[in-house]
């Protein structure tokens, strides 16, 4: 299982671009890379999912360069309802065949956006 | 479209008792879980289904029972509650496994064991 490092917490101001890089240098070859992100008090939610170079959609893009060994997901003009925690998960979700992966969501990342 | 839901959304339970947590998805989902998030920390894996009528052993089952009797409910049961079961309960479904899949999550239950 790959495991994954990103910063616990970050600060930006409503307009900014915001960049949030995730580390993961054991990440395996049928491995993908997924963001969820998480309100308070509310359940996690999909953001985006990539398994190499680029991708993007209405809500953020996903860079991954060619080794895979991070990612970066970039949000772009953030507003101050952007304030949440997203989680980085790396992982084959094919859960349930061949044996039991975990989809292990970390501490997350603590993005505040201030006015 | 509901999505998925969950009740109680708060309940207090003392030490020793039992409760039952209702989930509920109308997405008509195979894979329902149960997870739990202690302060500050990420989501961990209870108890998992593949589809009604069966269910296994996620990353934390110790303590925890579940059942899946219909394809849109799965119940996560407490049989006898422990201060350390203290924490916020996330239920969540897809409709497959596999890259492409995603979670669709509740809106959690803050459960409280005095």
């Amino acid at each position: 299982l790959a495991k994954t490092t990103q910063p616990i917490s970050m600060d930006s101001y409503e307009g900014q671009e915001v960049n949030i890089t995730c580390s993961h240098n054991n990440i395996a070859t049928n491995d993908y890379i997924t963001w969820y992100q998480q309100f308070p008090s509310q359940g996690p939610r999909f953001i985006i999912q990539g398994y190499k170079t680029k991708v993007t959609n209405e809500v953020a893009s996903l860079f991954i360069p060619a080794d895979r060994k991070s990612s970066t997901l970039s949000l772009p003009r953030v507003s101050l309802s952007d304030t949440a925690v997203y989680y980085c998960l790396v992982g084959d979700l094919n859960m349930f065949s061949g044996g039991y992966n975990k989809l292990i969501f970390g501490a997350g990342t603590r993005l505040a956006v201030h006015p | 479209n509901a999505g998925v839901t969950q009740t109680p959304k708060f309940r207090v339970l003392k030490t020793g008792q039992s409760m039952t947590l209702l989930c509920a998805q109308d997405m008509n989902h195979e894979y329902m879980y149960w997870y739990r998030q202690d302060p500050g920390m990420g989501l961990r894996l209870i108890h998992y289904s593949v589809g009604e009528g069966t269910t296994a052993k996620g990353e934390v089952p110790d303590g925890y029972n579940v059942s899946r009797l219909k394809k849109q409910n799965f119940l996560l049961g407490l049989e006898s509650a422990a201060p350390s079961q203290t924490s916020v309960y996330f239920c969540a479904s897809s409709i497959g496994t596999g890259p492409s899949y995603e979670q669709y999550f509740g809106p959690g239950t803050r459960l409280t064991v005095t």
